[in-house]
């Protein structure tokens, strides 16, 4: 079966600090892979999206990257966070663009 | 704006009954999909119906798609203290290729 895998559950950050957060999924290839950004009592933004390999696709511009090193690896980068990335990052994983998504169990960022 | 936008925001209800909660969207679609999310947890994804789909059901869970008024409710009968979740639609609209969320129904079921 399939599972997804986030870490760290909860991280606080200074402002200025840098940012890593890893998604994996394992019992899949090739899946498409999604950021999402949760505010507190929101729906979810879109951050970036992969179809494979090297391919990031982002949604909105901002203080934020993504990468895909691996075909079941994708990570989450900042260079300096702002007090504004605080919120709940979920990682999800589909395997076709209009199917169902997993999600994994989030990482919640308090950036002071 | 959203393309899908969940009706009420919050909705409260005694144990045992139906809770019922609406979603509509702007542009035509593809799918419609119901997901689920425990306070600080990750989505849980409930049912998916296609556009040429009326009606779903999944054990409690009754979807329903009206394409030409825009718009999707989900049922839960009997509903249970553990159905005390927010309830998010999300959609998949055509030309789009991605699900967009919307901002969820909190739902509590008092015991």
């Amino acid at each position: 079966s399939q599972t997804i895998h986030q870490w760290p559950a909860t991280l606080v950050q200074p402002v200025g600090s840098p940012l890593s957060l890893e998604c994996t999924v394992e019992g899949t290839s090739n899946p498409n892979l999604y950021w999402y950004r949760q505010a507190a009592g929101r729906g979810l933004q879109l951050l970036f999206y992969s179809v494979g390999i090297g391919q990031i696709s982002s949604e909105v511009p901002q203080n934020l990257s993504a990468s895909r090193p691996q075909d079941r690896q994708f990570i989450l980068s900042s260079k300096k966070l702002l007090l504004s990335d605080s919120g709940f990052y979920l990682c999800a994983w589909s395997q076709g663009r209009r199917e169902t998504q997993y999600f994994g169990p989030g990482t919640r960022l308090l950036v002071l | 704006s959203q393309q899908g936008e969940e009706d009420p925001q919050a909705l409260s209800i005694q144990e045992g009954e139906n809770a019922t909660m609406n979603c509509s969207y702007k542009t035509s679609i593809n799918n419609l999909q119901w997901y689920r999310q425990n306070s600080g947890r990750g989505l849980v994804h409930l049912i998916l119906i296609r556009s040429n789909e009326r009606e779903k059901h999944s054990g409690r869970l009754r979807v329903t798609l009206d394409t030409s008024k825009k718009s999707s409710s989900l049922l839960i009968t009997a509903s249970r203290a553990a159905d005390t979740a927010s309830y998010f639609c999300a959609t998949d609209a055509v030309g789009n290729e991605k699900l967009t969320f919307g901002t969820g129904t909190r739902l509590t079921i008092i015991p």
